[in-house]
């Protein structure tokens, strides 16, 4: 039972458009997403993160979305870059503890 | 600053041996969690510690899985006679406190493959 779900398993974009990463979960316990960052052969990266009282936060090029009713978050990148070429995760965790639900991942490939 | 560090990088491992898997996480980080990450999904938990404390370990897959932190600081993560269903990547991450919201990390994992 996958509680937080990435449908779409990859993104393709031009150079300097918008990539838009979506995220779902189903556990409404959720009270803190976070998006993590993977290149091959390395661990995940924290990119950003949001907690469930507010509906965006911004850290330059990224900003993630909550819509809580939806149970749903998006990423956007703007302007996309070639660098940001990788597998994005989507993660989840609870107020009970600290370990990580992720998402399935999404391989986003940005176009020069 | 040096980040956090695993050994080996890569196992191979005929079924049925054990092996072990070693997690450096960053000087001082209190929090050290396990995940198994297979061909294709996402990082799933296995275990937690908070210290030396083995807080949460309701993601080891069997009793064959087995983690230990002795001192705090290093840990390491063992499996018993190793199956097929093991091969993926072992991850091990860090936090610098027990808080639910500190970012975690990662350290490049180490993949496992059983033959």
């Amino acid at each position: 039972d996958q509680q937080v779900k990435q449908n779409s398993p990859s993104l393709s974009v031009q150079e300097g458009r918008i990539s838009i990463l979506n995220c779902d979960y189903t556990n409404s316990m959720f009270d803190y997403f976070l998006w993590y960052k993977k290149y091959p052969a390395e661990g995940p990266t924290f990119l950003i993160s949001i907690s469930s009282i507010k509906d965006k936060n911004e850290d330059g090029r990224f900003t993630v979305f909550l819509n809580k009713s939806a149970k749903h978050l998006s990423l956007h990148i703007v302007p996309s870059q070639p660098g940001d070429s990788a597998v994005y995760f989507c993660a989840a965790n609870t107020g009970a503890n600290s370990k990580l639900t992720f998402g399935k991942g999404i391989t986003l490939s940005v176009r020069p | 600053g040096a980040g956090v560090s695993q050994s080996p990088r890569y196992k191979v491992a005929k079924r049925g041996q054990d092996v072990a898997l070693r997690c450096d996480p960053i000087s001082g980080h209190v929090s050290l969690f396990w995940y198994q990450q297979a061909l294709g999904q996402g990082p799933e938990f296995l275990t937690y510690f908070q210290n030396e404390a083995q807080l949460d370990k309701s993601g080891l897959p069997s009793d064959r899985f087995f983690a230990e932190r002795p001192e705090g600081s290093v840990s390491t993560l063992k499996i018993q006679r190793t199956q097929q269903e093991d091969s993926a990547v072992y991850l091990c991450a860090s936090s610098p406190g027990g808080g639910r919201n500190n970012e975690q990390f990662f350290g490049p994992g180490t993949r496992l493959t059983v033959l």
